[in-house]
């Protein structure tokens, strides 16, 4: 079982729909990520929030939208998406040294049609 | 700056043969390690990870790694395969700081053959 949650699992979505993907871990982990994966490629980095603030914005386009309500929950807000966008999306956790190692939810398949 | 190279996309052994999956690191500082592994349809789980100490590092299911600052190396083994092993892994490097920016290498598929 992993320590970190994500919801939901399958994501089908038109271009013109706005959906949240959802995280959530209980490990008091106060460094939360985004990342994108697509197919037989490692995970790109998207956003990093720290102690509930953004640290990082990898340049990615505003028709995704992060929040951290709390130290622990982070959404992943989309609206407007393109087929390219299609891939999994991946959660993550961690303390906030550099030594210590990310934990990853199982992740959000979304599939833009 | 870090980087990562994993050499080789895809290895194949046979079940109960040595498992070697490479990667070399580039980082200016001395940086903090990770192997990951990441089966279909799931996340990334943590293998084993080299911070300070002790250059050789163990991990879950068998796995260990041997940090070589002369060799800027971080190569993944074990001693025998098993048919569970087949999955996807990825070497990892970050640096300190009050989170990471973790490095990704491209990832090696292993593949095992009965």
């Amino acid at each position: 079982d992993t320590e970190v949650t994500q919801t939901p699992k399958h994501l089908v979505m038109g271009m013109t729909n706005k959906k949240s993907l959802k995280c959530e871990q209980h490990m008091g982990h106060r460094a939360m990520y985004w990342y994108k994966q697509k197919a037989k490629k490692p995970p790109e980095l998207m956003f990093v929030y720290s102690y509930e603030k953004l640290s990082i914005n990898e340049s990615v386009p505003s028709r995704f939208s992060p929040e951290c309500p709390n130290s622990s929950l982070l959404n992943l807000h989309l609206h407007a998406l393109q087929p390219e966008d299609s891939a999994l999306y991946l959660c993550a956790s961690s303390q906030s040294q550099g030594n210590q190692p990310q934990h990853f939810g199982d992740g959000t398949r979304l599939s833009i049609l | 700056a870090q980087s990562v190279t994993q050499l080789g996309s895809h290895v194949s052994v046979s079940e109960g043969a040595l498992v070697l999956l490479r990667c070399n690191y580039s980082s200016s500082v001395p940086p903090y390690l990770f192997w990951y592994v990441q089966y279909p349809n799931q996340g990334l789980q943590l293998l084993l990870k080299y911070t300070t100490g002790a250059t050789l590092v163990k991990g879950i299911n068998g796995f260990e790694a041997e940090f070589k600052k002369s060799e800027t190396s971080f190569h993944l083994t074990k001693p025998s395969a098993h048919m569970s092993d087949a999955a996807e892994y990825f070497c990892a490097v970050s640096l300190s700081g009050g989170y990471q920016k973790v490095t990704f290498g491209t990832g090696t598929k292993l593949q095992v053959i009965p």
